[in-house]
């Protein structure tokens, strides 16, 4: 089984919002992502967890704030966003950090920022 | 220069033939290679890992990694409508050594 899931599916949120994305994986994988996609674009890392720590931050603005509270989760904080922040947001995990492992996405969660 | 190229297309081929795909990297130090499928609208699904140089098959789908010449292709065989989508070239790169997608190759399939 190689199923990441994600909720919510959709998301539309207001500038003064504050928000959550959730994403669970149960194949014992020790590292998980965070991507950000824009229409026609590939996927950008935006945070990686290893071992529930956060290992790599590439720059990605406070009002984006990840939480791994446990080797199967993980969350994405949002506040404050831009409208420019719409995007489709991804999770993926692989069994290690590093492009080194397989990494599998979950379906993403479409957020539009009004 | 980017880290990972690809021709953007689109790629069209009719049903039945072979789609050839192909990227290009930079970090010759690069030794992990995937290719990614992503309909429209949906999430990018593995469908291919390469680590060593020559093919690498998997049903209708062949992987093909040439280190010396930095070059990474995917064939489709018997190509179907349904294999309609986006394909991403991803690449072990950078300081970090995280995933490095290419820009992403439109392949249309016609009936």
């Amino acid at each position: 089984d190689t199923e990441v899931t994600q909720t919510p599916k959709h998301l539309v949120m207001g500038m003064t919002n504050k928000k959550s994305l959730k994403c669970e994986q149960h194949m014992g994988h020790r590292a998980m992502y965070w991507y950000k996609q824009k229409a026609k674009k590939p996927p950008e890392l935006m945070f990686v967890y290893s071992y529930e720590k956060l290992s790599i931050n590439e720059s990605v603005p406070s009002r984006f704030s990840p939480e791994c509270p446990n080797s199967s989760l993980l969350n994405l904080h949002l506040h404050a966003l831009q409208p420019e922040d719409s995007a489709l947001y991804l999770c993926a995990s692989s069994p290690a950090a590093g492009g080194t492992y397989e990494q599998y996405f979950g379906p993403g969660t479409r957020l539009t920022v009004t | 220069q980017k880290e990972v190229e690809q021709n953007s297309g689109p790629l069209s081929v009719p049903e039945g033939a072979i789609a050839s795909l192909n990227c290009t990297y930079s970090d010759r130090g690069s030794q992990s290679f995937f290719w990614y499928r992503q309909y429209s609208g949906k999430s990018p699904e593995l469908i291919m890992s390469i680590y060593s140089n020559g093919d690498k098959e998997d049903g209708r789908f062949t992987a093909q990694l040439n280190k010396a010449s930095q070059y990474v292709s995917l064939l489709i065989r018997d190509s179907q409508p349904s294999d309609s989508a986006t394909y991403l070239c991803a690449v072990e790169a950078g300081s970090a050594r995280q995933l490095t997608f290419g820009s992403g190759t439109q392949l249309t399939v016609l009936p």
